[in-house]
């Protein structure tokens, strides 16, 4: 029962540099998030997913994309990696239809942008 | 707008003392109220929750909070520390949707135990 699984656990990028994280959930949720951890700061929501096929912009959403390629995954893209984007990154999952069902976290992607 | 605030960035108690971690929440509607505990280099773990009913709500790991209505508090308590409790705490207030309910997290209380 993996739950939510990430991967990377870490990553360096250069400024500039592109890459993806990768999220899957294995418990039929229909919902999927991102959140950004900094320091201070708590977690702050980059996008979401509240089905597959859709997406929308949270609070933080500037210099990132999202794609959900299907119910389980739900991917976070940088373009251009900027050192302000040295994080560490929370994917969640929840099932909808309830209030009464918690979110689901993914254990996070620490990201380092030189 | 929705918001929650931590008071208290860190806080130390000795072992075997009792805690209580600040939480105050901005809502318009009847706010949904979560604890979370995130232990270094993992994810986070829902404590408690809150939607209704009883204003005390137990949780998990001996942990309990209580919703005051009147004071915007959803403050976390325990009688008696464990050492094993030092970690990071979240307080969040849920915009349930139906199908999404998006978080809005305080800025957490770091949490030290000393022997």
């Amino acid at each position: 029962n993996a739950g939510v699984t990430q991967t990377p656990k870490f990553q360096v990028l250069k400024t500039g540099q592109s890459m993806t994280l990768q999220c899957a959930q294995d418990m039929n949720h229909n919902s999927m998030y991102w959140y950004r951890q900094d320091p201070g700061m708590g977690l702050r929501l980059i996008y979401y997913s509240a089905s597959e096929g859709t997406t929308d912009k949270g609070e933080v959403p500037n210099g990132y994309n999202v794609s959900r390629l299907n119910k389980r995954e739900f991917s976070l893209r940088l373009e251009s990696a900027a050192p302000s984007q040295t994080s560490v990154y929370f994917c969640a999952s929840f099932r909808g239809g309830s209030y009464n069902s918690p979110l689901h976290f993914g254990n996070g992607t620490r990201l380092t942008v030189t | 707008a929705q918001s929650v605030t931590q008071p208290d960035i860190h806080i130390t108690v000795s072992e075997g003392a009792s805690l209580e971690l600040r939480c105050n929440y901005s809502y318009g509607a009847t706010p949904y109220l979560f604890w979370y505990v995130q232990s270094p280099g993992q994810g986070l773990q829902l404590l408690l929750k809150y939607f209704s009913g009883d204003t005390l709500v137990q949780g998990i790991k001996g942990f309990e909070a209580e919703f005051k209505r009147s004071q915007s508090s959803f403050n976390l308590r325990k009688p008696s520390v464990h050492w094993s409790d030092a970690a990071e705490y979240f307080c969040a207030v849920g915009d349930y949707g139906g199908a999404t309910n998006k978080l809005i997290f305080g800025t957490g209380t770091l949490l030290a135990v000393q022997p």
